[in-house]
């Protein structure tokens, strides 16, 4: 496709289930960014993958939260058990450069978590 | 503990003038910095890239200034329109990571 694919855009979870979101970048882009987006608020870095190597998960607020991206190219934000608290926007961005800093961000329009 | 803070929440001004937003920085040693605009619903889209070496950058009606001693980047619109209402926010890449402030939600009223 032409841009960075999200699905689901929208999901709305019971508190406790676990939820998968994915990513499907621009072909050919290295850089792979997940970001959590609370209303009213900047994006929020949550991961990093260049390629299939996840070199940044610094942001990830829990150990309930999981990025996979085996095959460098689709990448998967898994949430296990989730909470309220866990209701935001996540946004999946890619990049053809190798570090974020040499490359505009392309963004997916986002899938929008709702915890009941 | 590092920072980025955008000027307001919120700016309103009138069709034809120039909107500046603010973006300041605190305990980050950015090589670059971007710009990126966002509509209700929908992802951030990238406006401008400008580097630590770089005073200022244009693009159409869009103008961006990089202060590394004052540690300030400034956003200009000029001849603004009602269709430039939006989120702005600044972006500031360390190392691998880019992080965003909180966003100015402009507003130009016809």
């Amino acid at each position: 496709g032409a841009g960075v694919s999200q699905s689901p855009r929208y999901k709305v979870a019971k508190r406790g289930q676990d939820v998968a979101l994915r990513c499907d970048p621009i072909s050919g882009h290295v850089s792979l960014f997940w970001y959590q987006q609370a209303l009213g608020q900047g994006p929020e870095f949550l991961t990093y993958f260049q390629n299939e190597a996840q070199l940044d998960k610094s942001g990830l607020p829990s150990d309930r939260f999981f990025a996979e991206r085996p095959e460098g190219s689709v990448s998967t934000l898994k949430i296990q058990r989730t909470q309220q608290e866990d209701s935001a926007v996540y946004l999946c961005a890619s990049s053809f450069s190798y570090r974020a800093n040499t490359g505009e961000l392309f963004f997916g329009e986002g899938s929008r978590l709702t915890v009941l | 503990s590092q920072k980025i803070e955008q000027n307001s929440e919120a700016l309103n001004i009138q069709e034809g003038k120039t909107a500046t937003l603010t973006c300041n920085y605190t305990n980050y040693s950015p090589a670059y910095l971007q710009w990126y605009r966002q509509d209700p619903g929908r992802g951030p889209v990238f406006l401008l890239l400008i580097r630590e070496n770089e005073k200022e950058k244009r693009k159409e009606r869009l103008k961006v200034t990089f202060d590394t001693t004052l540690k300030q980047s400034l956003f200009h619109i000029t001849a603004s329109q009602p269709a430039d209402s939006a989120t702005y926010l600044c972006a500031l890449v360390d190392g691998n990571d880019m992080r965003f402030g909180a966003g100015t939600r402009l507003t130009v009223k016809p």
